[in-house]
């Protein structure tokens, strides 16, 4: 049992550049979530899917966009990469998406827009 | 709204001595709380959570946390911090249905000196 796993771990993008950041987890999880996190400010929430073929913006979805065609996989896609886009980016996972459910993170992917 | 302020961006403790990392939230209704843990480029782990239940509740590696509505805390404790304690460690609140209405605080590092 994997968890939640994520590829590329780093990544370095000249500016206007695309890539695909991709997640899987292998829990059987409904939910999935990615977050960025910048220095000093905790994570911030992009997009979150409840299932395969729902997704839906979070607090800071603006330059990427997401979709979610098997339960498994829930790949980030940056278009026309900017220097703001600079972070660490998690995905996560939950079964039920409540309150009460924790979330399960992937290791991270570091990108480096230049 | 749901908030989350983690009162010391950096916490230094000697090994074997108390560890007290700070939390208060605000919250409309009744919520979840979580501590996550983050080890240096590593993924974020659950360390605990409090779900309506008993108000004091223990996690992993010796660390617990209580709960008081009163004082809209939910404060991180251990007896006796050891070296490997040193990490980055995240208060959240969750209130909604969804986990999109995870909110992270900013975080705290510990640092843990010989």
């Amino acid at each position: 049992n994997a968890g939640v796993t994520q590829t590329p771990k780093f990544r370095i993008l000249k500016i206007g550049q695309s890539m695909t950041l991709q997640c899987a987890q292998d829990m059987n999880h409904n939910y999935m979530y990615w977050y960025r996190q910048d220095p000093g400010m905790g994570l911030k929430l992009i997009y979150y899917s409840v299932g395969a073929g729902i997704t839906d913006k979070g607090e800071v979805p603006n330059g990427y966009n997401v979709s979610r065609s098997t339960t498994e996989d829930f790949p980030l896609r940056l278009e026309l990469a900017a220097p703001s886009q600079t972070s660490v980016y998690f995905c996560a996972s939950s079964s039920r998406g409540g309150r009460l459910d924790e979330q399960f993170f992937g290791p991270g992917t570091r990108l480096t827009v230049l | 709204a749901q908030s989350v302020t983690q009162l010391d961006s950096h916490v230094s403790v000697s090994e074997g001595t108390p560890v007290l990392l700070r939390c208060n939230y605000s919250s409309s209704y009744s919520p979840s709380l979580f501590w996550y843990v983050q080890h240096p480029n590593k993924g974020l782990q659950l360390l605990l959570k409090y779900t309506s239940a008993a108000t004091l509740v223990k996690g992993i590696n010796g660390f617990e946390a209580e709960f008081k509505k009163s004082e809209t805390s939910f404060h991180l404790t251990k007896p006796s911090a050891h070296m490997s304690d040193a990490a980055e460690y995240f208060c959240v609140v969750s209130e909604g249905n969804y986990g999109q209405n995870f909110v992270f605080g900013p975080g705290t590092r510990l640092s843990v000196l010989p």
